[in-house]
């Protein structure tokens, strides 16, 4: 079946640093792409989407960069601070599915302060 | 504003005992969801529920039973539990439009199966 995978399965920067993410999608169907951060001992929040008819969004310190030709994203945090320190998820959504998302398996970022 | 509520936050069972791990969402979601999380996984669905009354399997539903008689709630059964199903456990409900998919998830239920 189609799958959501993840390049690296740990990151570490250094407290100031910028941080990149990736992830692969096999599903060129999938039309809507989620960021999900997840703290220790705590579920999963969203940080940022991003939809199949876009290549890049913006947020608040972070960049979500989309490439539907080799189907990879990727998450960019701008000045990475020790609060950045998380698991994060990529997901992907289809069109005309039921909206539950399919999700990676997750990139540990660790940051040195 | 409660969110998406689950409990247990922890739970120690032995194997064939049967147990329910409550979920309650105050956001007047539709969508309702369940996953597990194992080391190295990632999140793999269980069940989730497009509304009231209706449910469906998603990739790992062995061993598993939900119900969703109101907008609010969700509960998890485990009808015989096997040290497999050894994990954390997150509800998690979103409005389910094609505008967002975002998932509110619980704050998880951790389960171990002896």
């Amino acid at each position: 079946g189609e799958s959501v995978g993840l390049h690296l399965p740990t990151l570490s920067v250094q407290e100031g640093d910028n941080s990149i993410i990736n992830c692969a999608y096999s599903n060129s169907a999938s039309d809507y792409f989620i960021w999900y951060k997840q703290e220790s001992g705590k579920g999963p929040q969203f940080i940022i989407d991003i939809r199949s008819n876009m290549d890049k969004r913006q947020g608040q310190r972070v960049t979500v960069l989309l490439n539907k030709t080799v189907k990879h994203l990727s998450l960019q945090i701008a000045a990475t601070q020790p609060g950045d320190s998380a698991v994060y998820f990529c997901a992907e959504n289809t069109r005309g599915g039921s909206y539950i998302p399919t999700f990676g398996r997750g990139t540990s970022l660790i940051v040195h302060p | 504003n409660a969110g998406v509520t689950q409990t247990p936050k922890f739970q120690v069972l032995k194997t064939g005992q049967s147990m329910t791990l409550q979920c309650a969402q105050d956001m007047n979601h539709e969508y309702m969801s369940w996953y597990r999380q194992d080391p190295g996984m990632g999140l793999r669905l269980i069940h989730y529920s497009v509304g009231a009354g209706i449910t469906d399997q998603g990739e790992v539903p062995n061993g598993y039973n939900v119900s969703r008689s109101t907008t609010e709630d969700f509960p998890l059964r485990l009808l015989s539990a096997a040290p497999s199903q050894t994990s954390v456990y997150f509800c998690a409900s979103s409005t389910g439009t094609p505008i967002t998919g975002e998932l509110f998830f619980g704050e998880g239920s951790r389960l171990t199966v002896l």
